[in-house]
């Protein structure tokens, strides 16, 4: 059974790169046709989906974080790994790894569907 | 790119009906039939419930359907139970090979 774990710091510095990583465990990483996404929830809101990764390495990000986001796959350790640079206190949230859907359908490398997903984790963002 | 718009939140007594909408744009919702919807209850991770408009994952009650109309998706829940008090988020494939989430329904089952 695939299983989703994410990891990293819990607080980081107003300014600095949030990084975080995912693990993947019960399946492979980079097993034919993987999309794998990044959503996060600030406390009490609701989701927003950051940016996604899929096969051969093509990415796809949110708009209002697409200059500051980088989105991995390092298919040594079958991680995914989750950087965002310059941050504020209003990247404070509880971050998920998630993989899509395999019945869902995309579209130009977008996918909406997502039905494994790690516990999250929470990330302050406080000097 | 807008987040979907979703009532903050709906009720419903065990054994009803209820209807959560979600309103989008011709940039999404309308255009595509890629709408999905989410469960979450408190602390955990969210749980896929209907994909592709209203399709149910293998394992979702069919007491959850999904459906749409011009710009607007909706989910239906019938013969509520107490297990379906959460929060329930829609997803849409958006323009520009984007996804965008709705701002999120609070489920209450009275």
């Amino acid at each position: 059974q695939l299983q989703l774990q994410e990891s990293g710091p819990g607080l980081v510095k107003p300014s600095e790169t949030l990084s975080l990583s995912c693990t993947v465990s019960g399946g492979s990483i980079s097993s034919s046709g993987y999309y794998w996404g990044w959503i996060r929830q600030p406390p009490g809101k609701g989701l927003e989906w950051i940016g996604s990764i899929f096969d051969r390495g093509g990415t796809h990000f949110n708009p209002s974080l697409k200059s500051r986001v980088t989105i991995s796959v390092d298919t040594s350790t079958n991680q995914l790994s989750l950087n965002l640079s310059s941050v504020t206190a209003a990247d404070t949230a509880v971050y998920y790894c998630a993989r899509r859907f395999p019945l869902g359908y995309c579209r130009g490398g977008a996918c909406p569907s997502f039905d494994t997903w790690g516990q999250g984790t929470l990330v302050t963002v406080s000097s | 790119q807008s987040a979907l718009t979703q009532s903050a939140s709906v009720s419903g007594s065990p054994g009803q009906s209820i209807t959560i909408s979600c309103t989008g744009t011709s940039s999404d919702v309308g255009s595509y039939n890629l709408v999905s919807w989410y469960q979450q209850h408190p602390g955990k991770a969210p749980k896929l419930m209907i994909y592709e408009v209203s399709q149910r994952p293998s394992g979702v009650s069919d007491r959850f359907s999904g459906s749409k109309s011009g710009n607007t998706a909706s989910l239906t829940i019938s013969g509520l139970q107490a297990e379906d008090e959460a929060d329930y988020y829609c997803c849409s494939y958006a323009d520009g090979d984007t996804v965008v989430f709705g701002g999120g329904t609070k489920l209450t089952v009275l």
